[in-house]
């Protein structure tokens, strides 16, 4: 139980187009889901809190209009990178909360290449 | 401002020897812990988490971890660590009754399991 896949789990665009990454539970409800980036051999930076049914929260200096989150339904979340730059280039792993044990689950993270 | 101390950011080990990974966390408050392992290209599995109750707490893969209020620790253990353990490891913290289950991690410690 508690799974969270993404998808895709990896994607080359190019310099200016969107791209935009799918966060599922599978096997639970998620009111609360969380997007993060890493880089190299980095630790995780969270960069938005994502609710259903309202708003994203995004932390400070993460440019909302850019990294666009939608929380449609208790078991999808969306992040979409508007025209990317290559500077965009990481790895986005979003993750879930399961409410019964307080617990987040993470996805198996997306490796966005912008050339 | 509350953080998360991940002491080694790598440890070499040789096989079928004990490893222990430290972490220490700044805090005033009641927290949750966690310890999540990361292996290449991959998100992050939950190995073990600490709520309350008794400090040693079993994790999956043979891992446990003790938790010490008086020094603000929960330091991972295994006694006999396999070449497959090789991974990054992070310790992440969640503090009760804010952030709204917001994790705060830790910089990530790279076990390096050798035959």
């Amino acid at each position: 139980g508690a799974v969270v896949s993404q998808h895709p789990s990896w994607v080359i665009c190019k310099s200016g187009t969107s791209v935009k990454i799918e966060c599922r539970s599978l096997d639970f409800q998620a009111t609360t889901m969380f997007w993060y980036r890493q880089f190299p051999k980095q630790s995780l930076m969270l960069m938005a809190t994502s609710n259903e049914g309202s708003k994203a929260t995004y932390e400070q200096g993460v440019e909302k209009d850019k990294f666009l989150i939608n929380h449609a339904s208790l078991t999808l979340s969306t992040l979409t990178v508007t025209s990317a730059h290559p500077e965009d280039s990481s790895f986005y792993i979003c993750s879930a909360i399961l409410a019964a044990t307080d617990t987040q689950y993470f996805g198996p993270g997306t490796r966005l290449t912008v050339l | 401002a509350q953080s998360v101390t991940q002491l080694d950011s790598q440890v070499p080990v040789f096989e079928e020897a004990p490893v222990e990974l430290r972490c220490n966390y700044s805090s005033s408050v009641s927290v949750y812990l966690f310890w999540y392992v990361q292996y290449p290209n991959q998100g992050l599995q939950l190995l073990l988490k600490y709520l309350s109750g008794s400090t040693l707490v079993k994790g999956i893969n043979g891992f446990e971890a003790e938790f010490n209020k008086s020094q603000t620790s929960l330091h991972l253990r295994k006694p006999s660590v396999h070449i497959s353990d090789t991974a990054e490891y992070f310790c992440a913290v969640t503090y009760l009754g804010n952030q709204g289950g917001k994790l705060i991690f830790g910089q990530g410690t790279e076990l390096s399991v050798k035959p």
